[in-house]
């Protein structure tokens, strides 16, 4: 299976205040069709996973341009800027390139 | 609107059977995939299995010799079974959407396996 590693566990941050995740895999995750099925998840303290950012850089329907997806072959970065409160929570990145899809262990962003 | 709410047990006995039903509004089954994952202490976030808009299934093979993912397109629901169930097996059950440009999610179920 294809081992995602996000860095780093745990963040804390001033509200306003930008900030980066990374996650990397264990392969290339690029598929045969030349896309990268990368995606970022955030749940929210109590409540479901919810996708962020799908396929690197594509941001979900409702999702602020405040977040913002880079990255390619097995080196992705989630970048926040101006964070807001509604931002704390555990961000997950997920692979759906390789069978089975996997995820990250999490990086939780705190409150400073 | 979409929703979609996970119903099960609560509490399972070791060696039971997880039954789990997810039922769906707002969306046909016959046009999304369907998939579940689970959130154990022990292991974060783990994808289970899916079955397709055309009802053909896959699973993780750390699941596959005890876990059956079904549907019932009339009743807008899909089902999750899985049995020999175990202590580690405790934890938070999702189902969601898989794949495409939404992406939608149960409020997930609380399972705990125990005697």
């Amino acid at each position: 299976d294809v081992v995602m590693t996000q860095t780093p566990p745990s963040l804390s941050v001033a509200i306003g205040q930008s900030v980066s995740i990374s996650c990397k895999s264990s392969q290339s995750l690029v598929y045969s069709d030349g896309k990268t099925y990368l995606h970022w998840l955030l749940q929210s303290s109590g409540r479901s996973p919810k996708r962020l950012i799908y396929q690197v850089s594509n941001l979900d329907s409702g999702v602020p341009d405040r977040f913002s997806g880079t990255g390619s072959q097995k080196d992705f970065t989630l970048k926040i800027s101006r964070v807001e409160a509604k931002d704390l929570g555990v961000y997950y990145c997920a692979q759906t390139t390789h069978f089975p899809p996997t995820f990250g262990g999490g990086t939780k962003l705190e409150l400073k | 609107q979409v929703q979609l709410k996970e119903t099960g047990p609560g509490l399972v006995q070791p060696t039971q059977t997880l039954s789990i039903t997810c039922t769906v509004s707002g969306f046909s089954l016959t046009s999304y995939y369907m998939q579940w994952v689970r959130q154990t202490p022990g292991k974060g976030l783990e994808w289970m299995g899916f079955i397709r808009s055309g009802g053909s299934t896959e699973y993780n093979s750390e699941f596959k010799s005890r876990l059956s993912i079904s549907r019932d397109t009339s009743k807008n629901q899909v089902f999750l079974k899985m049995n020999s169930l175990k202590t580690e097996d405790t934890g938070v059950y999702y189902c969601a959407s898989y794949g495409g440009y939404v992406d939608y999610w149960g409020q997930g179920v609380m399972v705990t396996v125990s005697s």
